[in-house]
């Protein structure tokens, strides 16, 4: 299986400030079209995972442009320009290159 | 609008067989842009995915689960099914049943956008 390995697991950011969220994956996300395959998903309490950004760095349409994801091959980020109180719930990264897939552990991100 | 809604009988025992039902509305299970995957989630965890079913009933398992899952789909009713062999406590998570859109024509995000409400599911003796 291929392990997905996040960092920080949680965060506490200023309303305002910027977060940056790491994921690294044990072998290459790219596909045979050139395609990163790592998403990123954001659980907020109590509800469903939904999709911020797929294929590395394209943002899923109501997604806030404040977040925006980057890299390429076995290192990811995901990064938030402006903290809102909305933005507080779990992280989550998925590789989707090879079944099964796997998720990272999640970071949680708190307002201070 | 697009919903997934799962069901299920929420406590079973021990060696009993989980049974969990995925019905699909907004979008048909037959469409060739997407594959149906089950994903569950222990209190406090990672999601951990499951499997996946295809409108041609085409399947893929987690290796840690192959032997005791089964997924399958009706297209005429559209919805979706897990059925889990053998549950034991580890078992205990909410499950979630979601759909992964396959295309690159940019219409919907080429990943999970679709996820149901997830339903608890407790082995407990």
């Amino acid at each position: 299986d291929i392990v997905v390995t996040q960092s920080p697991l949680s965060l506490t950011v200023t309303p305002g400030e910027p977060a940056s969220i790491s994921c690294r994956s044990s072998q290459s996300l790219v596909g045979g079209n050139g395609n990163d395959y790592l998403d990123w998903y954001l659980q907020k309490p109590g509800q469903s995972p939904q999709v911020l950004i797929y294929l590395g760095s394209n943002r899923a349409s109501g997604v806030p442009d404040r977040f925006s994801g980057s890299g390429s091959g076995t290192d990811f980020t995901l990064k938030i320009s402006r903290v809102e109180a909305e933005d507080v719930g779990v992280y989550y990264c998925m590789q989707a290159a090879q079944t099964p897939y796997t998720f990272g552990l999640g970071t949680k991100l708190e307002i201070k | 609008q697009v919903q997934l809604q799962e069901s299920g009988p929420g406590l079973l025992k021990p060696s009993e067989t989980l049974s969990l039902n995925c019905t699909v509305s907004g979008v048909s299970t037959s469409a060739a842009s997407y594959f149906w995957s089950w994903i569950r989630q222990p209190a406090g965890k990672r999601p951990e995915w499951i499997g996946r079913i295809y409108n041609s009933g085409h399947t893929e398992y987690n290796p840690s689960l192959r032997s005791r899952v089964t997924l399958s789909l009706d297209t005429s009713e559209n919805h979706l099914s897990l059925r889990l062999t053998s549950v034991t406590a580890a078992d205990t998570a909410v499950y979630f049943c979601a759909g992964y859109y396959e295309y690159y024509d940019g219409t919907y995000p080429h990943a999970f956008h679709i996820w149901g409400q997830g339903t608890m599911v407790t082995v407990s003796s």
